[in-house]
């Protein structure tokens, strides 16, 4: 089955413990994101990648890291969480025309 | 940059039909695109497109203008499953597939 996995899900963590949140794809996609959904703000991209070893930001980067050494798997890091970065994030891959997405992980930075 | 606007709620009945607009306005255009959020899950696709003209699928059609920066999506024949976040976005050209969302507008079906 074509799909985006993330994890964990569900994560409560505190201010300044790194944490990484994991991302794949099986659909051999060139093109990863990750977006971070806040109430009234709609989704908003981190970063994107175009393809292996290709990050770059995008609208809301700051206190994020990425990294893309395989195709299939896009993590995303927060070196040193604070609470502004609780929100609801999901990662995306895409074909042409059509974005897939992960069904989430609800981070909250006590 | 781009701005994109969409109402933030609308309510219908169930068996009617629904329009949900968005304006945007970009530097440069190259696709519009609308997705269904249930509450708590993920966005899933529903429609693109990047000529002027209705798309049909189903239940479902969306509309372009690029001229006057406007598009439309259509729900026919409401069901109350209906019922979630509506949302607009926006490819910009030469933007390396980025897409810049709007914040949605919820969708409630009554019975």
């Amino acid at each position: 089955e074509a799909q985006v996995t993330q994890n964990p899900r569900y994560l409560i963590t505190v201010t300044g413990k790194k944490l990484t949140v994991t991302c794949s794809q099986n659909m051999n996609h060139e093109y990863m994101s990750w977006y971070r959904q806040d109430p009234g703000l709609g989704l908003r991209q981190i970063y994107y990648s175009m393809n292996v070893e290709v990050t770059d930001k995008g609208d809301v980067p700051e206190g994020y890291k990425v990294s893309r050494k395989e195709k299939r798997n896009f993590p995303l890091i927060l070196e040193s969480p604070s609470p502004n970065q609780t929100s609801l994030y999901f990662c995306a891959s895409s074909s042409h025309n059509e974005q897939f997405f992960g069904p989430g992980t609800r981070l909250t930075v006590l | 940059g781009q701005n994109i606007d969409q109402p933030t709620e609308m309510t219908a009945t169930e068996g009617a039909i629904v329009q949900i607009n968005c304006t945007y306005q970009t530097s440069g255009f190259n696709g519009l695109f609308w997705y269904q959020q249930h509450a708590g899950e993920a966005p899933t696709f529903l429609s693109y497109n990047v000529l002027d003209g209705l798309e049909e699928k189903g239940r479902f059609s969306s509309f372009l203008s690029r001229s006057k920066g406007y598009s439309y999506l259509l729900l026919k024949e409401l069901q109350m499953k209906d019922s979630a976040s509506y949302l607009c976005a926006v490819r910009e050209s030469g933007s390396a597939r980025q897409l810049t969302f709007g914040s949605g507008t919820q969708l409630t079906v009554l019975p």
